[in-house]
């Protein structure tokens, strides 16, 4: 069965800095989709980045960006110039077909 | 349209109560979701359709029963609810498999709680 796992329940940043969010899975797939969503305390899932697992590239979307490591199973991701509007939990996914699975969520505090 | 609409908002209902959620997309998506999130959990998958039939079933209890009309819409069927069921519901939608946008995209969800 696919994993995904978050070691990190809770990460702080301070305004205007950078921060990455770590993620790993576990599948024997070879074709797959990978996701990071934002939920703020308004429960809306948002998605912030995807990355096709037959990509090399690195996906970016503005101050967003992922580092996808295919071997080492592993897909982080790195928000620069950190926003107070950046605080939300981070849930990364997996998707395999139509199966979708979550990890436990990483939740962002932004400081002024 | 991007948006995924959900209706109502905000469910209460007894244990003995029967009660639907409603989830609608007109973004052309052939593959629609149901998830149950619980207070500082990810989302559980429960439901998956694609084009309007059943695909995934996560074991879920038969007194939650979902119903793809068409296309555009999703129903959630709730009977006989316990307690434990009170979540965040969640719809989603997306492409199947082999569109170049494969992302989900998530409804602002229905606060259950079943007293």
């Amino acid at each position: 069965a696919q994993t995904v796992t978050q070691s990190q329940p809770e990460m702080s940043v301070q305004e205007a800095e950078t921060v990455t969010l770590s993620c790993t899975y576990d599948t024997s797939e070879s074709d797959y989709y990978l996701f990071w969503y934002k939920q703020p305390p308004s429960r809306q899932m948002i998605l912030v980045i995807r990355q096709e697992a037959y990509k090399q590239q690195n996906a970016t979307e503005n101050r967003f960006s992922v580092n996808f490591q295919k071997a080492a199973k592993s897909f982080s991701l790195k928000i620069s110039d950190s926003q107070l509007g950046d605080a939300a939990m981070y849930f990364c996914a997996y998707r395999f077909n139509n199966d979708m699975r979550f990890g436990a969520g990483t939740r962002l505090t932004v400081k002024p | 349209d991007t948006e995924v609409t959900q209706t109502p908002k905000h469910l209460v209902m007894g244990m003995t109560n029967k009660k639907s959620l409603k989830c609608e997309q007109h973004m052309g998506h052939r593959a629609m979701y149901w998830y149950k999130q619980k207070a500082k959990k990810p989302p559980e998958l429960m439901f998956v359709y694609s084009y309007e039939k059943l695909s995934i079933n996560e074991s879920v209890p038969s007194r939650f029963s979902p119903e793809c009309p068409n296309s555009s819409l999703l129903n959630l069927h709730l009977h006989a609810l316990q307690p434990e069921d009170s979540a965040l519901y969640l719809c989603a939608s997306s492409h199947p498999r082999g569109r170049s946008s494969y992302e989900q995209y998530f409804g602002p969800g229905t606060r259950l709680t079943v007293t």
